[in-house]
């Protein structure tokens, strides 16, 4: 139990175009879902909070704007990366808690995005 | 508020050696305490988790962590070690001041474990 799905699991794009991805919890309701950004050889940073329904919460230096996230069901939050550059070419890897009260979390696959 | 320190960036040992992944944290409250594990180009997974229960804790694939409260250490453990373990391996604690009332994971940098034969 507790899988987390992401998809592409690897996307190419063009400098100047936008790219979704998709995160879906697949045998329970997330309650909350997180989205995380790795670069090469570094550790996981928190780039954004959401709960479904409600607007995501970013940590400080996330431009809200260049990433957006919607929570629109308890299975599925998808990151939007407008207008993509090639500084944004990472790893984005998602996260989902089944119940508020929980510390863990249940992670995707993770997403490789290169912008050229 | 939490942090995590992971003593050593890169730990190297021969298969069928002891492995000894040292971690420390800094936390005002009783904290939740995670390793993960990441092998290249996949995603995360927990290896175990430190709760408030028993202090030794015993997760997958042979690995176990003590919580020390005195020394607030997390060590990751394994009494031998095998060559599919090696792998990224996170600390990581559980931020459980309210922010926005969300428990928020908060990672070390990571130690790189290579196994050789």
């Amino acid at each position: 139990g507790a899988v987390v799905s992401q998809h592409p699991s690897w996307v190419i794009c063009k400098s100047g175009t936008s790219v979704k991805i998709e995160c879906r919890s697949l045998d329970f309701q997330a309650t909350t879902m997180f989205w995380y950004r790795q670069f090469p050889k570094q550790s996981l940073m928190l780039m954004a909070t959401s709960n479904e329904g409600s607007k995501a919460t970013y940590e400080q230096g996330v431009e809200k704007d260049k990433f957006l996230i919607n929570h629109a069901s308890l299975t599925l939050s998808t990151l939007t990366v407008t207008s993509a550059h090639p500084e944004d070419s990472s790893f984005y890897i998602c996260s989902a808690r089944d119940r508020p009260s929980s510390y863990e979390q249940y992670f995707g696959p993770g997403t490789r995005l290169t912008v050229t | 508020a939490q942090s995590v320190t992971q003593l050593d960036s890169h730990v190297s040992v021969s298969e069928g050696t002891p492995v000894l992944l040292r971690c420390n944290y800094s936390s005002s409250y009783s904290p939740s305490l995670f390793w993960y594990v990441q092998h290249p180009n996949k995603g995360l997974q927990l290896l175990l988790k430190y709760t408030s229960a028993a202090t030794l804790v015993k997760g997958i694939n042979g690995f176990e962590a003590e919580f020390k409260k005195s020394e607030t250490s997390f060590h990751l453990t394994k009494p031998s070690a095998h060559m599919s373990d090696a792998a990224e391996y996170f600390c990581v604690v559980s931020d459980s001041t309210l922010s926005g009332g969300y428990n928020k994971l908060i990672f070390g940098a990571g130690t790189r474990l290579a196994v050789h034969p």
